[in-house]
């Protein structure tokens, strides 16, 4: 069975401030996703991370493969207010059938104070 | 284009009551999902379909039914609604291919009481 853990659940920060939020997972996997999601909102999608060693970089956040440690990291650099919400990284299963769906990790709420 | 779209936004069941949660993709997407999201948690995959006519279980499928007679739309049955099923959900869908994220709906939050 796929678990996905993050780490940290709950993370509290200043403006300014660098921070790194982990994604391990248990089973191999070539695809990771990572989606933000703001209260009460569907998921945005952030990055979508395709093979080992890839690296994707939007405005303040940059996302990171290991398909050998299992691991994919989301960093935030020099964080501001409008960064806050909860962050998914999710592991696709794929099959001979196909897509098999997204196994999501339990998020991590972000909250960014001035 | 719409995109993924769900009917109804809301809705408040009684114990033991039916309902389909509707979802209708216009990006002729032939994977679609139904996941589930518990306050304070990940999103969990109840049902998913690779085609038309074609259906599989997910992680948390049981109280749930699905059918898929039509490439845009992937309605999920609720039959004798219970609390435990009490919880935000949202359909997706995502293209053939394995580089195509997942798209999804703007979700409906089910109360059963």
């Amino acid at each position: 069975e796929l678990k996905v853990e993050q780490n940290p659940l709950f993370l509290s920060m200043q403006e300014g401030k660098n921070y790194t939020i982990y994604c391990n997972y248990s089973t191999t996997s070539d695809r990771l996703y990572w989606y933000r999601q703001d209260p009460g909102k569907s998921l945005e999608s952030l990055f979508v991370l395709l093979s080992n060693g890839a690296v994707k970089q939007e405005g303040r956040l940059m996302a990171s493969l290991d398909t050998k440690a299992r691991l994919s990291t989301l960093h935030i650099t020099a964080a501001v207010h409008d960064l806050s919400a909860t962050y998914f990284c999710a592991v696709e299963m794929y099959s001979g059938g196909g897509a098999d769906g997204l196994t999501f990790g339990k998020g991590t709420h972000l909250i960014i104070q001035p | 284009n719409a995109g993924v779209t769900q009917t109804p936004k809301f809705r408040i069941l009684k114990i033991g009551q039916s309902m389909t949660l509707q979802c209708t993709q216009d990006m002729n997407h032939n994977y679609m999902y139904w996941y589930r999201q518990d306050p304070g948690m990940g999103l969990k995959l109840i049902y998913y379909s690779v085609g038309a006519g074609i259906t599989d279980k997910g992680e948390v499928p049981n109280g749930y039914n699905v059918s898929r007679s039509t490439t845009e739309d992937f309605p999920l049955r609720l039959e004798l609604a219970a609390p435990s099923q009490t919880s935000v959900y949202f359909c997706a869908s995502r293209a053939t291919g394995e580089s195509y994220e997942q798209y999804f709906g703007p979700g409906t939050r089910l109360t059963v009481t």
